[in-house]
């Protein structure tokens, strides 16, 4: 079944990092990008970056670079998201979407996951 | 504040026929693809629309998408009690070194 699991929901405090993984199955990982993107609760969708799992290339939204790092590991078809210097308003669901297409207005999302919870609360 | 603009609502009755728009720029919508997205209450979102008016195999002919200069719109007919949903429209960006962008979402309601 072609599907990417994400780990469980975490709790953190104010400063701290966050580390959330995307096991992806039924397809080839190093085949297709691997994106990032977070959802406040009641919010809109937010893109992260996105992460070249064959090479792992990188390329961050503006807004996160210097606090977000995608990384993969191959032997497991993981992909992870780690966020630092946590604050309150990095509180939101953060999903992990595989990207089709060959460039940029030719990108789309079409297998995401279910999401995982990041609150950050003292 | 999202770089791309949607009605945060719309609605309709079952059978109507409803239209979400989704305005953005020269940077965006003007020079590139636009993608909708269906996100159910409680679940991840879908891919529903790509490369403006393209449907992926299982998305029902109810639905199609337009563009026209830096706007777009998704259309559904035949609304139907299970499309009450939150969507959005999404595109790439060509400002900032590149970067995909989303409209704040419209969430419709079938009445």
């Amino acid at each position: 079944q072609v599907q990417l699991v994400q780990s469980g929901a975490e709790v953190k405090k104010p400063g701290a990092s966050v580390k959330v993984s995307c096991k992806a199955s039924g397809y080839t990982f190093t085949s297709y990008d691997i994106n990032w993107v977070r959802q406040a609760t009641g919010q809109g969708l937010e893109w992260m970056g996105w992460m070249n799992p064959n090479s792992g290339n990188t390329g961050y939204a503006q807004k996160f670079q210097g606090r977000v790092t995608m990384t993969r590991n191959t032997s497991i078809s993981t992909a992870y998201m780690e966020l630092s210097s946590l604050r309150s308003e990095d509180t939101a669901v953060y999903y992990c979407a595989r990207r089709r297409g060959s460039s940029g207005s030719y990108w789309y999302f079409d297998l995401w996951g279910r999401g995982t919870l990041v609150t950050v609360s003292s | 504040q999202s770089v791309l603009t949607q009605p945060p609502s719309a609605s309709g009755t079952p059978g109507q026929r409803v239209t979400i728009s989704c305005s953005g720029s020269s940077s965006n919508i003007g020079s590139n693809y636009v993608y909708w997205y269906q996100q159910l209450p409680g679940t991840a979102p879908k891919l529903l629309i790509y490369r403006n008016d393209q449907r992926p195999s299982g998305v029902p002919d109810r639905f199609s998408g337009s563009k026209s200069g830096t706007s777009a719109s998704l259309a559904i007919s035949g609304l139907r009690s299970e499309d009450e949903a939150d969507y959005y429209c999404a595109a790439w960006d060509d400002s900032l070194s590149g970067q995909e962008v989303f409209g704040g979402g419209t969430k419709l309601t079938v009445l």
